[in-house]
């Protein structure tokens, strides 16, 4: 099946810095998505990006499909950023998501 | 607004009894999952249904059924708890491609312990 990998594994930064967290998947994919998993066990959708850049506020993502990765983007990071971040993929149309392990996150006041 | 709810939201059991947890979505979503989330394996999936009537199995789906009588309802069955199926436990939506944006949403979670 199709692997996704997440790095880092972990993250820890001060508040007011930027953050890059990468997402690689070994095949094609019709659907990408990042989701937020916070202090509180949460899970929270972030992007749905099967291609391409969308920002939201201070996160932003982008995929590229054809070398099979994606990124997502936190600026000035606040402490309520904290968690896991997990990138999730489908291979096929309407087949269940392929979740990474995710990165977690801990930014210090 | 519509939503995902999970009930209960904690629940201690004993091994070997049989525990139903319970997962309803107001989206009118076709798609409906099952995960277990345990430290050191992340998300795993356990069961999911396309659409009324339609059940498949996840890769963690032994001591698990589900069963789908209609559109809002997926509940999770635990036949005979077991001390290794202690886990959080989220359900998940998802609308049919090839609607726009195919999304899944999440519920809250059930921490479930088995004594």
């Amino acid at each position: 099946g199709i692997q996704v990998e997440q790095s880092p594994p972990d993250l820890i930064l001060q508040e007011g810095a930027n953050s890059t967290l990468r997402c690689n998947f070994s095949d094609s994919v019709n659907n990408l998505q990042w989701f937020h998993q916070n202090p509180w066990g949460q899970l929270i959708n972030l992007f749905y990006i099967p291609s391409g850049t969308k920002q939201n506020g201070r996160l932003s993502a982008t995929t590229v499909a054809t070398e099979r990765y994606s990124l997502l983007y936190i600026s000035s990071s606040q402490t309520t950023d904290s968690g896991v971040y997990f990138c999730a993929v489908e291979r096929a149309g309407n087949t269940p998501l392929v979740f990474g392990k995710g990165t977690r996150l801990s930014v210090i006041a | 607004d519509a939503e995902i709810t999970q009930s209960p939201r904690h629940k201690i059991t004993e091994t070997g009894r049989q525990v139903t947890l319970a997962c309803h979505q107001t989206w009118n979503h076709n798609n409906m999952f099952w995960y277990r989330q345990d430290l050191g394996h992340g998300l795993r999936l356990i069961h999911y249904s396309y659409g009324v009537h339609d059940t498949n199995k996840g890769e963690v789906s032994d001591g698990y059924s589900v069963s789908r009588s209609n559109t809002e309802d997926l509940p999770l069955t635990l036949e005979s708890a077991a001390s290794s199926q202690t886990s959080v436990y989220f359900c998940a939506s998802s609308v049919l491609p090839p609607e726009v944006g195919y999304e899944q949403y999440f519920g809250p979670g059930t921490r479930l312990t088995v004594t």
